[in-house]
């Protein structure tokens, strides 16, 4: 059974830097076509792709927050972390952590976090 | 970026209604569409994947229809645990997109 939790700090203050972490079960980032990536939803919004990273290392990134994110697979254990600086209170949303395959993409989301950004 | 484009952005109806959902794209994207279904406060949930694959465990009463750049979402005979808002999907480019969603309401 495939389970995803994103955790990490949910209030910041503007230009803070937003580090996310997903901890996952359920299949392995080094099976061939395996991806975790990153969606966001501001409230009452329709939901928005950021990032996503495969089991071979490579990334991809919204292209108009590129300059902003990170993303990484974590040295050991289950976990992906995302990075987003330079936060604002436009970047206030619900962050979910996503499984994704090739053959099969997002099909597997977590509970999502809700992050908010207020002086 | 593949823009999508989704009517509408709501709609009251009554139980037992049929309830017609559209996402337009703004290219082709073959098959390469789901359909979620959000209630509030909680992730998204895939009813449709690959533009008409109900998935496991979703009643009968969603189908999904469509390729290229017309895709539509129908529920035949709504029912009260329908009401949410509803987003399609599109992952054929990389650049993921969402509609805009459509909340659909009890009359």
């Amino acid at each position: 059974q495939i389970t995803l939790r994103e955790s990490g700090l949910t209030v910041l203050k503007p230009t803070q830097t937003l580090t996310l972490t997903c901890s996952f079960s359920g299949f392995s980032l080094t099976s061939s076509g395996v991806g975790v990536g990153w969606i966001r939803q501001p409230p009452g919004k329709a939901p928005e792709w950021l990032a996503l990273i495969y089991w071979n290392d490579d990334k991809l990134y919204r292209p108009s927050l590129r300059s902003r994110l990170t993303i990484s697979k974590a040295t050991s254990g289950n976990h992906v972390v995302l990075i987003m600086t330079n936060m604002d209170p436009v970047d206030t949303a619900t962050y979910y952590c996503v499984h994704s395959s090739s053959w099969d993409p997002l099909d597997y989301w977590g509970q999502g976090t809700l992050v908010t950004v207020s002086a | 970026d593949i823009q999508m484009t989704q009517s509408p952005s709501s709609l009251s109806a009554s139980v037992g209604d049929r309830v017609t959902i559209t996402c337009r794209a703004s290219q082709g994207i073959s098959n390469d569409l789901d359909w979620y279904q959000q209630k509030l406060g909680k992730a998204p949930k895939r009813l449709i994947s690959a533009a008409s694959n109900l998935q496991s465990g979703v009643p009968s009463r969603f189908s999904g229809s469509g390729s290229g750049t017309e895709f539509t979402l129908t529920i035949s005979s709504l029912q009260p645990e329908d009401f949410a808002t509803y987003y399609c999907l599109q992952h054929n480019s990389y650049l993921v997109t969402f509609g805009g969603g459509t909340k659909v309401e009890i009359k």
